[in-house]
């Protein structure tokens, strides 16, 4: 079975840091363009940041470059997703999801609270 | 404010057809035909139903269509089920080489 599962999510302090990891198996993950997408509980998808098969390109939405780094290891077939300087506007559902330009498979999210 | 512009809500009886729209710009949804759609129930992950404006994957009901008009890309819902009730979303690939999402729109079957 094609699965994603996110973890690390937990209460955070502003300021403070966090990565996140996301476990994939059913699949070829190192041959897989792999996403980070956030939802406020409520409201609509924001698109994070994007990593190609072999870790060597990425791209971030402009509200986290600089703070967020996602990286690879495809022989743990996992995606990270390292936070840091968060603030309370990145409170979120976090999830991972597979694809190049449109997302085919998601995890079930891990929720990340900023709050002191 | 999300870059690209759906709806809130649209609501439809059973058997009827929807049809929800996203409007984007020049720079994303008129650039490349790289629009997608998703459906997320309450509480679940979302799920992809339209991917490159108008492919549907393996599993997903023909009942669903995509299309793209210039800078505007729209989802249609066929004969309307109970189960079709959820939150849609639209995304497109950018010229930034990033992505934007819709705000989303709630589908109401009455």
């Amino acid at each position: 079975e094609v699965q994603l599962v996110e973890s690390g999510g937990v209460l955070v302090q502003p300021g403070g840091s966090l990565r996140l990891s996301c476990a994939a198996s059913g699949f070829t993950f190192s041959t897989y363009w792999m996403h980070w997408v956030r939802q406020v509980p409520g409201k609509g998808l924001v698109w994070v940041s994007r990593i190609n098969s072999d870790g060597s390109k990425t791209s971030y939405a402009d509200s986290v470059k600089g703070r967020f780094t996602i990286s690879r290891d495809n022989a743990k077939n996992t995606v990270y997703l390292q936070m840091n300087s968060l603030r309370a506007e990145d409170t979120a559902v976090y999830y991972c999801a597979r694809g190049y330009v449109f997302f085919d498979v998601w995890g079930r999210g891990t929720l990340v609270t900023v709050s002191s | 404010q999300s870059a690209l512009t759906q709806p809130a809500s649209v609501s439809g009886s059973p058997g009827q057809s929807i049809t929800i729209s996203c409007t984007g710009t020049s720079s994303d949804v008129g650039a490349y035909n790289y629009v997608s759609w998703y459906q997320q129930h309450p509480g679940e992950a979302p799920k992809l139903m339209i991917s490159d404006v108008s492919k549907r994957p393996s599993g997903v009901s023909n009942r669903f269509s995509g299309s793209k008009s210039g800078n505007t890309a729209s989802l249609t819902i066929s004969g309307l089920q109970a189960e079709d009730e959820a939150d849609y979303f639209c995304t497109s690939y950018t010229s930034s080489s990033t992505f934007e999402f819709g705000g989303g729109t709630k589908l109401t079957v009455l």
